[in-house]
């Protein structure tokens, strides 16, 4: 079925470092959604793309939907002790929401 | 405002032992109502999606069923349970695909 190829599958940054993880799709999304999961706990939303090449902000986080509606980013600035955790793509699949294999972060202090 | 309570949170099983994992939402009508499960680091896995009372749409063969017996009542059972059963189950809801929340989470373990 439809489902989105995220990358990196694992990433561990210094304290302060920029993090970056990606989300490709072979076709185009009519929107995509990002969530964030803390260790042992369960997926956060954070935020839903809709317009071809959008970009938000979310204080130190960016998300940012491709031209083409096809691939969709989300950077860290600095990251932080606290930005630990799995980040997840999804798209919109019928009534359903696939997710990607998600991007686990890890931060040394 | 809107609520969903999933449980139980933890639980530890014998390989063909059944299961019942409940779901159910509040402040809500007719909300989408999903099951996902997540082994131990990994993705999530859509595994039933209900659009309504007893509609369920099944994503993976498997020995699992659901049921929804209410509009915001979500069952996930199992009539014998396997070793690879083990995992991280989460229900979740939305209203027509927009944000999805979910549960806490119910952690199970067959051994």
């Amino acid at each position: 079925g439809q489902q989105v190829m995220q990358i990196p599958q694992y990433q561990h940054v210094q304290e302060g470092e920029d993090f970056t993880t990606y989300c490709n799709s072979s076709t185009t999304l009519s929107n995509i959604q990002w969530y964030k999961q803390r260790p042992g706990g369960h997926p956060v939303f954070l935020i839903q793309l809709v317009k071809s090449g959008e970009v938000k902000k979310q204080k130190r986080l960016t998300f940012q939907f491709g031209e083409a509606k096809k691939n969709s980013s989300l950077h860290i600035t600095a990251t932080q002790t606290t930005d630990v955790g799995t980040y997840f793509c999804a798209e919109e699949y019928g009534n359903k929401l696939v997710f990607g294999a998600g991007t686990i972060l890890r931060v040394k202090s | 405002s809107q609520t969903i309570h999933q449980w139980p949170a933890t639980l530890v099983q014998p390989v063909g032992s059944p299961l019942s994992l409940e779901c159910t939402v509040e402040g809500t009508s007719n909300p989408n109502l999903y099951w996902y499960r997540q082994a131990a680091g990994r993705g999530l896995q859509l595994l039933f999606y209900s659009v309504g009372i007893g509609q369920i749409s099944s994503e993976v063969p498997q020995n699992l069923s659901a049921s929804r017996p209410q509009d915001r009542q979500f069952i996930l059972s199992s009539k014998k349970l396997l070793l690879s059963d083990s995992g991280f189950y989460l229900c979740a809801w939305s209203v027509d695909l927009g944000e999805l929340f979910f549960g806490e989470g119910s952690r199970l373990t067959v051994l």
